[in-house]
């Protein structure tokens, strides 16, 4: 069974650039989960998805991030400007819906601003 | 708002000793309890789950964990640690009243010395 994919693996840009995530999960999962990991914590839950819909993105700073799941299967999170404080791990997870579902990780992307 | 505590941010122990790491979480209805194990250059894993029914749940690798609902604890456990366990554990819980929404704890880094 393939997992979950994320591309790309690092990224390093200038503060106040932009910047997007690509993330493909594990086909027929219909949760999509974006986390952010700042280095020295656990994840932060940035949007969750069900389907092609929003389920929480009431972490997610709308000023500068955004995230879309247009066809229920794969997602984008975009970063509009970047700032240094968005240096972090950026996960996706996905899982079957209902249940005790078992979320699975992708290997995440590594956001460095400098 | 939900919230998990993981009380110890690094332990360091000698192979063969016994392993407890704690995890306590907000209370906030029915939950679903999870370990994740992040090794070192790998993505987040599923050591073991917990949703109904017995609450010592046995997962992979000779990993345990407890679920005390009196005190809202989920506490990880393992008789003997090896080397190989290194890594850092990842505490999480979702509310069945709360869409699955997965909340992790600040983690716990494990050291063992050969």
């Amino acid at each position: 069974e393939a997992g979950v994919a994320q591309s790309p693996r690092y990224k390093i840009i200038e503060k106040r650039q932009s910047v997007a995530f690509w993330c493909n999960p594990i086909s027929g999962h219909a949760t999509l989960y974006w986390y952010q990991q700042i280095l020295g914590q656990g994840p932060k839950l940035l949007i969750q998805f069900q389907n092609n819909g929003v389920v929480d993105d009431s972490q997610l700073p709308k000023d500068r991030f955004s995230a879309e799941r247009l066809k229920g299967v794969d997602s984008t999170l975009k970063i509009q400007p970047a700032k240094l404080e968005d240096s972090a791990v950026y996960l996706c997870a996905s899982s079957l819906a209902g249940g005790a579902p078992e979320a699975f990780f992708g290997q995440g992307t590594r956001l460095t601003v400098v | 708002a939900q919230s998990v505590s993981q009380h110890n941010h690094h332990v360091i122990l000698s192979e063969a000793a016994s392993l407890e790491l704690g995890c306590n979480y907000s209370y906030g209805g029915t939950v679903n309890l999870f370990w994740y194990v992040q090794y070192p250059g790998q993505h987040l894993q599923l050591l073991l789950k917990y949703f109904s029914g017995d609450p010592l749940v046995k997962g992979i690798k000779g990993f345990e964990a407890e679920f005390i609902k009196s005190k809202f604890s989920f506490n990880l456990r393992k008789p003997s640690v090896q080397w190989s366990d290194t890594a850092e554990y990842f505490c999480a819980v979702t509310y069945n009243n709360a869409g699955n929404m997965l909340t992790f704890g600040g983690g716990t880094r494990l050291m063992v010395k050969p």
